[in-house]
């Protein structure tokens, strides 16, 4: 299967920055996925990142506040721009494994002061 | 609209205690329901893909089952080892995806 590469684990950020996270697959694949994890709660999707196109974005979720970088088949990037408390999740990527499953990446666990 | 009720939010049983967690769905057209493992701090594991009802698969003391409204993932003789978050989510025929708040197992020694 896929192994994904996360970084950063883990960040504390002052409110009204931005945080770039970064995902790198050790394999290409054509859609990678970033979801939210807030506290307690389940998967959210937020956007689907398509190599060489504009992501795709979920209802709740836009392209000012989560920019996405999909610059090619093993790589993406997303950005939680002008951050506020109610930023503060884990953020995970995840592409599709051929067998039918996802794989995830470990996560960036966020919090904002 | 499409959702996913996982029960109980948390489990707690005795090394060898068997058990089973629930995942109800509606779905607008199944095409795929998912199993996960989650452990404090990481990502999900996947566990099982399930995509019609009757379907059952296996890994070790997991078993996970798939009706026309639900989901079971069975736990056999659990080991404290197995202690963990289990996600389920379904993908509806839009390829969307929807989670579950997922079952906290504890297994004690």
């Amino acid at each position: 299967s896929a192994v994904i590469s996360q970084k950063p684990s883990r960040d504390i950020c002052q409110r009204g920055t931005s945080l770039t996270i970064q995902c790198q697959v050790d394999s290409q694949v054509t859609m990678m996925f970033w979801y939210r994890q807030q506290p307690g709660q389940s998967l959210t999707l937020i956007a689907t990142a398509n190599q060489g196109s504009e992501a795709t974005y979920e209802s709740g979720f836009v392209i000012d506040k989560f920019p996405i970088s999909r610059p090619n088949l093993t790589f993406s990037t997303l950005t939680v721009s002008n951050m506020s408390p109610e930023d503060s999740s884990i953020y995970l990527c995840s592409v599709e494994e051929g067998r039918g499953g996802y794989t995830f990446g470990s996560g960036t666990r966020l919090t904002v002061v | 609209e499409d959702q996913v009720t996982q029960s109980p939010e948390a489990l707690r049983l005795q090394e060898g205690e068997s058990s089973s967690l629930n995942c109800s769905y509606t779905v607008s057209g199944l095409r795929g329901l998912f199993w996960y493992r989650q452990d404090p701090g990481k990502g999900p594991e996947f566990l099982f893909t399930l995509y019609s009802a009757g379907e059952e698969k296996e890994k070790e003391r997991l078993k996970a089952t798939l009706t026309k409204k639900e989901s079971f993932l069975h736990i056999t003789a659990p080991k404290p080892e197995d202690s963990a978050t289990y996600l389920c989510a379904v993908q509806n025929n839009f390829n969307k995806f929807y989670f579950g708040s997922g079952t906290k197992l504890n297994v004690k020694p």
